[in-house]
C-alpha cells in the first residue's frame, strides 16, 4: 500500500538558519508529490508540487523541495527561516491521477526560535 | 473567489446526537473531499465525489457517518449518533478535474467536539 512517511514530529530552527523537513514515499512508479502547510487553526494551503521534469522545484513563501528516486524522498528546504514559518507541514502523495485522494504523512511541526 | 467555505467553525454536541458539517466547494471545481484529522491518525480520507457522485467512500468509519452532495455547490456529512471518538477536525477540499494543477484546495475546517 501506498505511504508516506515523515520521520520528525517536531523540529525546532532558529530563525535565519536553513531548514530541510524529511518525507519518504513508498510507491511502485513515480507518484505526484505535494507539500502542504497548515498553520493554526487553519486549513492546508499548497507550497508546491512535483509531476515530472526537473527534480528541483520551487514553491511560495522561498520553499524549494527536491525529488530523488533512488531514495524515495522529496525534503522540503528553506535557505533562511522567518519566524512566520512556524506551522505543521505535510507531505502528500497522489498515487493515480488528477483529482483522486491524496495521502497524508503524519506531519512535522516547525518551531521557530529567536 | 472566496474559498472552500465550510461550516460551522466548531461544533460541540452531546454523544448521540446528530451532527451535519456543510461545505461549499470553489465554483468549477469537479472533486470534493471530505478528510478528518486526528493527533492519533494523522489526516484521513473519508470519501470524496467526482462530478456530485461518490468514487470512494473506503474510509468512511462506520455507518455512523454519510456524506452527500446533491449538487455542485453543497455538500454534507454527517454523523448520526456521534461518539466521543468522532472529536477531530473535519477539513472538506475541492479540486478541478484534469486542469493539470492536481491541487487540492482546503476549507479552514470544522472542529468537533462530542462530549
Amino acid at each position: 500500500a501506498q505511504s508516506v512517511t515523515q520521520p520528525d514530529i517536531h523540529i525546532t530552527v532558529s530563525e535565519g538558519a536553513s531548514l530541510e523537513l524529511r518525507c519518504n514515499y513508498s510507491y511502485g512508479a513515480t507518484p505526484y508529490l505535494f507539500w502542504y502547510v497548515q498553520s493554526p487553526g487553519q486549513g492546508l494551503q499548497l507550497l508546491l508540487k512535483y509531476f515530472s521534469g526537473d527534480t528541483l522545484v520551487q514553491g511560495i513563501k522561498g520553499f524549494e523541495a527536491e525529488f530523488k528516486r533512488s531514495q524515495s524522498s522529496f525534503n522540503l528546504r528553506k535557505p533562511s527561516v522567518h519566524w512566520s514559518d512556524a506551522a505543521e507541514y505535510f507531505c502528500a502523495v497522489a498515487p493515480y491521477q488528477a483529482g483522486t485522494a491524496l495521502i497524508f504523512g503524519k506531519g512535522t511541526t516547525l518551531s521557530v526560535s529567536s | 473567489d472566496a474559498g472552500v467555505i465550510q461550516s460551522p467553525r466548531h461544533e460541540v454536541t452531546e454523544m448521540g446526537q446528530e451532527v451535519t458539517l456543510r461545505c461549499k466547494p470553489i465554483s468549477g471545481h469537479d472533486y470534493l473531499f471530505w478528510y478528518r484529522q486526528t493527533m492519533m491518525r494523522g489526516l484521513e480520507l473519508l470519501i470524496y465525489f467526482n462530478n456530485n457522485v461518490p468514487i470512494d467512500d473506503s474510509g468512511m468509519p462506520e455507518d455512523r457517518f454519510s456524506a452527500k452532495m446533491p449538487n455542485a455547490s453543497f455538500s454534507t456529512l454527517k454523523i448520526q449518533p456521534s461518539e466521543p471518538r468522532d472529536s477531530a477536525v473535519y477539513f472538506c477540499a475541492s479540486s478541478p478535474d484534469s486542469s493539470g494543477s492536481y491541487e487540492q484546495y482546503f476549507g479552514p475546517g470544522t472542529r468537533l467536539t462530542v462530549t
